[in-house]
This record gives C-alpha cells, sequence and structure tokens, in this order.
C-alpha cells in the first residue's frame, strides 16, 4: 500500500471536469512539492505538473493542479479520449520512507 | 532533447544480479545538476523509485532497496547502470532510466522506454 493515497479509478465522459486526489502526509506532500506524471498505455511515465501547479512546456492547459495541506490534486478539465491513461502524484519524502515516493496510480477511463 | 535508453539482459535467474544500462544522447550524462535515476514498475502496479546517482557520483536509494542497490555512471560512454543483488521473482518488472535536476533533484522531465526483466529460473 502506497504511502501516497490515490483512487485506483476515476472516469468522466469527453468535455466534461475529472479531478483525481492524492493523500499524503506531514512528511512528504505537507512539507515538500508535489509532481504528476502521466502514463498513457503501454508507454514510459510523462511529467505532467511539477513544483505543485507548473506545467512543462507541451502539455495542454486543461491540466492544472493544486496542492492545500496534506494533499494535491490533478484536474482535467474538457476531457479528451486521449487523456485515457494512469495518473500518478509522486512527492518527496522526508522520513525513513524516502527520499521519493509515488502515489498507487489512477486510472482514469474517459467514457 | 535529450533521450534515454534501457539495455540489458530480459530474463534474470534468481538468486543472481539483475544488470541494465541506460544510454544518454542529446546531451552529456557529466551536465552540472542532473541527476540519472532508475524506477521500477511491477506489471499492473505502480511506480517504485530505485535510486540515483549524480553527475558527481553521490548516490540515493529507496531504504528498501538500499542493501541490494549499485548504480554507476560511465561518463566516457555517456551511461549509467544499476545492478539489483539476489533477485527474487518480486523483482520481476518494468525497469525504467530517467533524468531529474531540470526542475528539481526528484522530478524526472525524461524517461527512457523502459526494459522488461523478469526473474525466472
Amino acid at each position: 500500500q502506497s504511502v501516497l493515497t490515490q483512487p485506483p479509478s476515476a472516469s468522466g465522459t469527453p468535455g466534461q471536469r475529472v479531478t483525481i486526489s492524492c493523500s499524503g502526509s506531514s512528511s512528504n506532500i505537507g512539507t515538500n512539492t508535489v509532481t504528476w506524471y502521466q502514463q498513457l498505455p503501454g508507454t514510459a511515465p510523462k511529467l505532467l505538473i511539477y513544483s505543485n501547479i507548473h506545467r512543462p512546456s507541451g502539455v495542454p492547459d486543461r491540466f492544472s493542479a493544486s496542492k492545500s495541506g496534506t494533499s494535491a490534486s490533478l484536474a482535467i478539465s474538457g476531457l479528451q479520449s486521449e487523456d485515457e491513461a494512469d495518473y500518478y502524484c509522486e512527492s518527496w519524502d522526508d522520513s525513513l520512507n524516502g527520499p521519493v515516493l509515488f502515489g498507487g496510480g489512477t486510472k482514469l477511463t474517459v467514457l | 532533447q535529450v533521450q534515454l535508453q534501457e539495455s540489458g539482459p530480459g530474463l534474470v535467474k534468481p538468486s543472481q544480479t539483475l544488470s541494465l544500462t541506460c544510454t544518454v544522447s542529446g546531451g552529456s550524462i557529466s551536465s552540472d545538476s542532473f541527476y540519472w535515476n532508475w524506477i521500477r514498475q511491477p506489471a499492473g502496479k505502480g511506480l517504485e523509485f530505485i535510486g540515483r546517482i549524480s553527475t558527481g557520483g553521490g548516490t540515493n536509494f529507496s531504504p528498501s532497496l538500499r542493501s541490494r542497490v549499485t548504480i554507476s555512471v560511465d561518463r566516457s560512454k555517456n551511461q549509467f547502470s544499476l545492478n539489483l543483488s539476489s533477485v527474487t521473482a518480486a523483482d520481476t518488472a518494468m525497469y525504467y532510466c530517467a533524468r531529474s535536476g531540470v526542475m528539481g533533484g526528484y522530478i524526472f522531465d525524461s524517461w527512457g522506454q523502459g526494459t522488461l526483466v523478469s526473474v525466472s529460473s
């Protein structure tokens, strides 16, 4: 069981807005920044969001994220079929669990 | 645009050592402030950080794997390598190499395509 907790699944219809949560603790999300990765089927993960809210060049602004206390969330607006993927949160951890932890992943299905 | 490519045996026997290499192209592995990482993913499961090495040779490892992991750099070949000793079936996974450091030490901005390693006799 991952120290960073994500819902195993999420779904939405095209055009909808969906959110994916990531819950941690004071030794990880509460103290350090959160990163989000997108893993399309059969491919390597891709950096989606870094330092809680920032998008790398090339990531559509439909993807946004936030952090509050020991939790973070990823939001996808204007959902598209190509957004169907696994999404992982990640944070550095200052405890013996560290140095870096991934969430268990959320499989997003576009209905 | 940096590219990373994993290589190594796809099958390793239990109790033996898993050895993988990541070849970096499109940039120097000796560039300042970069870290070179190994991350794995069992089939159908989540990501697990294994360890990293800095351009200066410093290393950091997952506490659960630290006793079995070695990571090294070969600057002449622009490669870095992973050795995982005493493997068991639980080490069967897709193994990825990745770069970090551009945006932060544990922000993995470039990934290899992955190489599948099975541990079986």
